[in-house]
């Protein structure tokens, strides 16, 4: 089955202690981008990759990471998480840039910082 | 995904009636929307897209309208199911600008019985 896939669903931690959120995507699509969602503003864009190697901030990229290493994966990094993180967040894959294709969203990660 | 819905506006229509929702967008440059229905505890997940060289689109038992004159995206879902429950965003983007999507804020859909 075709999906986007992220780790953990959900997870609560303490301010200043490194976490990492996992997206995977199975389609062998070449555009990946990770989004927080926040009551009130919608979906707004942290990172987004557009191949291997290849990453782009987006709207609100402070306080975060990515890498792109493989094709298949775009975790997220969050170095010293702070309260004001405490977020959904959701990765999304398409198969192509440039063209006007869709996003394929995960399920989400809801992330707590205390 | 419940708290993000609390400060949505809401559309209730009766089952088997036609829903309408709304958006407006805001880069007259963006020529390629899309609309995503988000229900609780998952992902966006992709309805119908448009392009800008068109007005109209439909699908299964939903229809987009696009005037860009007022800059301006409606769905229509016919005969509104409980399945159609759901919170449900438009989304803009600009050829060229890597797939790049601005959301909307959405709109909750509520199906009465």
């Amino acid at each position: 089955e075709a999906q986007v896939t992220q780790n953990p669903r959900y997870l609560i931690t303490v301010t200043g202690k490194k976490l990492t959120v996992t997206c995977s995507q199975n389609m062998n699509h070449e555009y990946m981008s990770w989004y927080r969602q926040d009551p009130g503003l919608g979906l707004r864009q942290i990172y987004y990759s557009m191949n291997v190697e290849v990453t782009d901030k987006g709207d609100v990229p402070e306080g975060y990471k990515v890498s792109r290493k493989e094709k298949r994966n775009f975790p997220l990094i969050l170095e010293s998480p702070s309260p004001n993180q405490t977020s959904l967040y959701f990765c999304a894959s398409s198969p192509a840039t440039g063209l006007n294709q869709p996003q394929h969203f995960g399920d989400g990660t809801r992330l707590s910082i205390l | 995904g419940e708290s993000v819905g609390l400060h949505l506006p809401t559309l209730s229509v009766q089952e088997g009636d036609n829903s309408i929702i709304n958006c407006a967008y805001s880069n007259s440059a963006s020529d390629y929307f899309i609309w995503y229905k988000q229900e609780s505890g998952k992902g966006p997940q992709f309805i119908i897209d448009i392009r800008s060289n068109m007005d109209k689109r439909q699908g299964q038992r939903v229809t987009v309208l696009l005037n860009k004159t007022v800059k301006h995206l409606s769905l229509q879902i016919a005969a509104t199911q409980p399945g159609d429950s759901a919170v449900y965003f438009c989304a803009e983007n600009m050829s060229g600008t890597a797939s790049k999507l601005t959301f909307g804020t959405g709109t909750r859909l509520q199906v009465t019985l």
